[in-house]
């Protein structure tokens, strides 16, 4: 079974800096996809970027990109120019390419921006 | 656009009790999947369904089900509640089944159990 490893519990950031939440993940597949997805305190889980594993060039949106490292299993998501709404915790996910839609989600980093 | 609803928003239920939680996917979305997340903790997945039929099962106990209509809307359904039932349930719709699709999530249904 794939796990997600987010070894942050809480990270913090001045806001216009950068800040960089780490994720590991364990699979034995080599097609997936990994998601970064943002949950603010009203709830909500919003998709930030996601990135196919047959890609190499690192995904980017915006402000948001990540470091995806297929050998390493490893999927950082790099945020620039932080800003106060950037405030959430932050969740690494996986997905099978096959079957169904189910996503694995790591515990989470909860993100604080400091004014 | 309406994005994913889910109803109730709270509830409160007692051990033993059955629950019956809803939820609505973006307009043209054929694919709901379930979460279960407990506080402090990621979402795990329960179900999804994808044109009425089920695509995918998480490690949850038989008391767990679920069921899609023919709108595409569905329902999970909690029988004999335990206290460790109690969690926030996301629903999320996708367009279509499979690939890189985006799941959009609903607001979630807080249920507590006493």
């Amino acid at each position: 079974a794939q796990t997600v490893t987010q070894s942050q519990p809480e990270m913090s950031v001045q806001e216009a800096e950068t800040v960089t939440l780490s994720c590991t993940y364990d699979t034995s597949e080599s097609d997936y996809y990994l998601f970064w997805y943002k949950q603010p305190p009203s709830r909500q889980m919003i998709l930030v970027i996601r990135q196919e594993a047959y890609k190499q060039q690192n995904a980017t949106e915006n402000r948001f990109s990540v470091n995806f490292q297929k050998a390493a299993k490893s999927f950082s998501l790099k945020i620039s120019d932080s800003q106060l709404g950037d405030a959430a915790m932050y969740f690494c996910a996986y997905r099978s390419q096959g079957g169904s839609e189910k996503l694995v989600f790591g515990k989470g980093t909860k993100l604080t921006v400091n004014p | 656009d309406a994005g994913v609803t889910q109803s109730p928003t709270h509830l409160i239920k007692t051990r033993g009790q059955h629950v019956t939680l809803r939820c609505s996917p973006i307009s043209g979305h054929k694919s709901v999947s379930w979460y279960q997340q407990v506080l402090g903790q990621g979402p795990q997945f329960i179900f999804q369904y994808y044109e009425k039929e089920e695509r995918g099962r998480g490690n949850f106990p038989d008391r767990f089900s679920a069921r899609q209509f023919p709108n595409y809307s569905s329902e999970l359904n909690v029988n004999a509640l335990l206290l460790g039932d109690s969690a926030l349930y996301l629903c999320a719709s996708s367009l279509e089944a499979g690939g890189i699709n985006e799941q959009f999530f609903g607001p979630g249904t807080r249920l507590t159990v006493l």
